[in-house]
């Protein structure tokens, strides 16, 4: 099973700021298998990136995804009010299709 | 446009079976690009991958902690997936998400979730 570590477990910025989460894979994954997920309260998870550095339908282009192996990196540049939710990481390179634990942004 | 509707949660006691649907519109159900996940989410806590059936509902893959007690199918006359569970434990208790996997992009459209509560 390959398991994702997500750091930090939560991340306090201010609006405005650069955020910068990692994603950390046990074995190697391929750039096409790894995405991101936004996750705001009550609501289901929105696709943020895929293939790493692909950004979904709708998704502004202040989301950026980089990495490749098994360092992937989330950075959100220019921090708005709405972006201080949490977020995961996801893998589709082989089953379980396991998820990271996810890292809260919150404001500072 | 695509929705994905689940039903079928609620309060059950341990032991017993449960079975959740998600039905799909919007999309052709059946279209070779579209495998089908379950993902849930115990309270207050991250998301966990469930079960995954391929388009074709030929291929199926489960996490260990559900394999064995949770079957994932689909109708593709009905354009419904469905989720058996059994033996359910306190442990499975969560909002169970369907969602629809793009080839190559990832679960790009999710339902709103169905919350299972298992209890005494």
């Amino acid at each position: 099973e390959i398991v994702l570590t997500q750091s930090p477990g939560t991340l306090s910025l201010s609006p405005g700021e650069r955020a910068t989460l990692s994603c950390r894979a046990s074995q190697s994954v391929s750039s096409r298998h790894l995405v991101w997920y936004q996750q705001k309260p009550g609501q289901a998870p929105r696709l943020l990136i895929y293939g790493a550095s692909s950004r979904a339908t709708g998704i502004p282009d202040r989301f950026s995804g980089s990495g490749s192996g098994t360092d992937f990196t989330l950075t959100i540049s220019g921090l708005e009010p709405e972006d201080f939710v949490v977020y995961y990481c996801q893998q589709f390179d082989s089953s379980p299709y396991t998820f990271g634990q996810g890292t809260k942004l919150e404001i500072k | 446009q695509v929705q994905l509707v689940e039903s079928g949660g609620g309060v059950v006691q341990p032991g017993r079976s449960l079975r959740l649907s998600c039905a799909a519109s919007g999309f052709t159900f059946t279209d070779s690009n579209f495998g089908m996940h379950w993902v849930r989410q115990a309270p207050g806590k991250g998301l966990e991958w469930v079960a995954v059936v391929s388009y074709d509902g030929n291929i199926k893959y489960y996490a260990d902690s559900v394999k064995g007690r949770f079957t994932i199918s689909r109708d593709q006359s009905k354009y419904t997936l469905d989720l058996q569970m059994s033996g359910l434990r306190a442990e499975d208790t969560a909002v169970y998400y369907c969602a629809r996997y793009k080839d190559a992009t990832g679960l790009d459209y999710w339902g709103r979730g169905t919350l299972v509560s298992v209890s005494s």
